[in-house]
């Protein structure tokens, strides 16, 4: 178990509204990470983080926005949601082994 | 990081050995491979990752071919509960700094969905 919690697990919202997802770690591991999941398209990282306030864009950063403003929390902030992120979103952390991730349990968001 | 390929699906009875095979025939030296698994709906699970040599823990057995070009996990007995789909990824474990090569971020393809059968 690698003490990571999402939340919420699961939201319902409408277009235009802003979503934001927590993972919470409690391990302090420097490297967290977020993806989306998606029928056809498998796990997609979205954002990921290197340490607090170090932030970088993945494949698929359009329309979203991270903040690690301390080691244990990563925060996926939707700005305005759209139907096309109607997704599942799992955080990641990578462990202290040689390259290993550990996801959570992943956060169902459906935007209307 | 390397390309890999792998069967779209495989079947596999229930306490039988479960192989699943995954190519990656343009590896580098440095670059290790690392096997996840997805039970419906759940996070991926790390299983097993190598570098060259076999590997064993308590959920599977990989082995590496002597060129490094393939690899296999094996499940060595399995159960109705190992029915996932399963990734192989290959990637260095040790990126230069931390911004780089998205900060060990692993690409996940599609994966081979293993069903395990009574």
């Amino acid at each position: 178990d690698a003490g990571i919690t999402q939340s919420p697990r699961h939201k319902v919202t409408e277009t235009g509204t802003p979503v934001t997802l927590r993972c919470h770690q409690t391990e302090n591991h420097r490297y967290m990470y977020w993806y989306r999941q998606d029928p056809g398209h498998g796990l997609r990282l979205i954002h990921y983080s290197y340490g607090v306030k170090d932030t970088d864009k993945g494949e698929v950063s359009d329309g979203y926005s991270v903040s690690r403003s301390k080691t244990e929390d990563f925060l996926l902030t939707l700005e305005s949601a759209t139907s096309s992120q109607t997704s599942v979103y799992f955080c990641a952390i990578k462990g202290t082994g040689t390259g290993e991730l550990f996801f959570g349990e992943g956060s169902r968001l459906t935007v209307l | 990081d390397a390309k890999t390929t792998q069967p779209t699906s495989m079947d596999c009875a229930e306490g039988r050995a479960a192989n699943l095979p995954c190519n990656h025939s343009t590896i580098s030296g440095n670059e290790y491979v690392y096997w996840y698994r997805q039970i419906h709906s759940q996070g991926p699970q790390y299983i097993i990752h190598g570098l060259k040599n076999n590997e064993t823990n308590e959920m599977a057995s990989l082995i590496i071919t002597e060129d490094r070009k393939s690899s296999t996990l094996i499940l060595p007995h399995a159960t109705l509960r190992d029915t996932a789909v399963y990734y192989c990824i290959v990637r260095r474990a040790n990126s230069p700094g931390g911004r780089s090569n998205s900060g060990y971020a692993l690409n996940f393809g599609k994966g081979t969905s293993l069903l395990v059968t009574p």
